[in-house]
């Protein structure tokens, strides 16, 4: 079973800065599988990216995502205010996912 | 527009079973999987199992076979998930969300918007 681990679990940032998250799998898999989710308090996850760089529909383009393999990143160009969140990795082919980092605003 | 609504907020007690509803519209229900993920407070995502409403075949995470009873009404169009001998850390909400599109995986691209769950004595 592929395991998926994000660092870090919480970065503090401000509006405006980059934001870098990563997402590490215990094995290699097809990046056509990874998928990033944005959640916020009390509301359900939000499909980010899909096959591991494709933006979701109506998702902004300060969010971009990379890899391969085993190392997998989402960068968010520059921070808004709605970007301070939780963001999950997925690997779709298993359907697991990996343990979350908060993004929190410094 | 594509929606799943699911049923209300349960309490239960330990040991009992709790049955979640998930009503979609908006698509073909036959045509994606069904997937079941939990949360608990403060914690992630937990990936439950899933169902092909087309089929009712079902796939359960290894930690949730024997207590987890993923099932369907093409009917009306509903999913539901059945969690047994209800212990306090099921405390939890819980979320359908579409997932695998007839054969080809996808991401999981709409959810709802969750039920609580909360097991008490």
């Amino acid at each position: 079973e592929i395991v998926l681990t994000q660092s870090p679990g919480t970065l503090s940032l401000s509006p405006g800065e980059r934001a870098t998250l990563s997402c590490r799998a215990s094995q290699s898999f097809s990046s056509d599988y990874l998928a990033w989710y944005q959640q916020k308090p009390g509301q359900a996850p939000r499909l980010l990216i899909y096959g591991a760089s494709n933006r979701a529909t109506g998702i902004p383009d300060r969010f971009s995502g990379s890899g391969s393999g085993t190392d997998f990143t989402l960068t968010i160009s520059r921070l808004e205010p709605e970007d301070f969140a939780l963001y999950y990795c997925q690997q779709y082919g298993s359907s697991l996912f990996g343990g979350g980092t908060k993004v929190e605003i410094k | 527009q594509v929606q799943l609504v699911q049923s209300g907020a349960e309490v239960k007690k330990p040991g009992a079973s709790v049955k979640v509803s998930c009503k979609a519209s908006g698509y073909t229900f036959t045509s994606y999987d069904i997937n079941w993920v939990r949360q608990a407070t403060g914690q992630g995502l937990e990936w439950m199992g899933w169902i092909n409403p087309n089929s009712g075949n079902t796939g359960y995470a290894q930690k949730f076979q024997g207590r987890v009873t993923i099932t369907r009404s093409t009917s009306i169009n509903t999913a539901y998930m059945e969690l047994s001998s209800l212990r306090a850390d099921d405390t939890a909400v819980y979320y359908c969300a579409r997932g695998r599109f007839l054969e080809w995986l996808q991401p999981f691209d709409y959810w709802g918007q969750g039920t609580l769950v909360t097991v008490s004595s």
